[in-house]
């Protein structure tokens, strides 16, 4: 059973670039979160999908953030513009939707802007 | 809002001590409980989880949890820690779809 998978893991970009990380989910999961998790907190809730369809995005996500999963399969996350405040892990999560659903999380991409 | 409340940020044991980590959660409604542990350079991984039932929920590697609805929490318990057990430990309480955790706990357990 493969897991979560994240890529790349790590990202170093210089303020004003644009970075887009990948995000394959549990191959049979037809839900897929993002989540941004910053030193010393718990993962905070940005953007979730149900298939191909982006069905909830965080006040936290601002226009320079933009999430895509065209098929319902792996999903995207890019930045545009980035910022310093932008550094951060960037942590994906997938589950199945049912009654007792439990979502299990990748390895993170971390982000450092420079 | 919703929110979730880990008090105890760092905390530092010896072996064999037991290990009890508080979590208080807002909502009042239905509630999924989870507890994540995230071990150094890992992935955050599935401890246990709560959706009805027992309120004395078993999880992996000699974990419990307690819900207590009166209380709004949602405990996490270890009779007896060992040095492998040292991780950082998150409580999240889980809504239509969006996790919402808390702030963690860093857990050091002392050969």
């Amino acid at each position: 059973d493969t897991g979560v998978s994240q890529n790349p893991r790590h990202k170093i970009t210089k303020r004003g670039q644009n970075v887009t990380f990948r995000c394959d989910p549990i191959s049979e999961h037809n839900r897929l979160y993002w989540y941004r998790q910053t030193l010393g907190q718990g993962p905070e809730f940005l953007t979730y999908f149900q298939n191909e369809a982006q069905l909830e995005k965080s006040r936290l996500l601002s226009d320079r953030f933009s999430a895509e999963r065209p098929k319902g399969s792996f999903s995207t996350l890019e930045i545009q513009r980035t910022e310093q405040g932008d550094s951060a892990m960037y942590l994906c999560a997938s589950s199945l939707a049912s009654g007792e659903e439990t979502q299990y999380f990748g390895p993170g991409t971390r982000l450092l802007v420079l | 809002a919703q929110s979730v409340s880990q008090h105890n940020h760092h905390v530092i044991l010896s072996e064999a001590a037991s290990l009890e980590l508080g979590c208080n959660y807002s909502y009042g409604g239905t509630v999924n409980l989870f507890w994540y542990v995230q071990y150094p350079g890992q992935h955050l991984q599935l401890l246990l989880k709560y959706f009805s039932g027992d309120p004395l929920v078993k999880g992996i590697k000699g974990f419990e949890a307690e819900f207590i609805k009166s209380k709004f929490s949602f405990n996490l318990r270890k009779p007896s820690v060992q040095w492998s057990d040292t991780a950082e430990y998150f409580c999240a309480y889980g809504g239509t779809y969006k996790y919402i955790f808390g702030t963690g706990t860093r857990l050091k357990v002392l050969a």
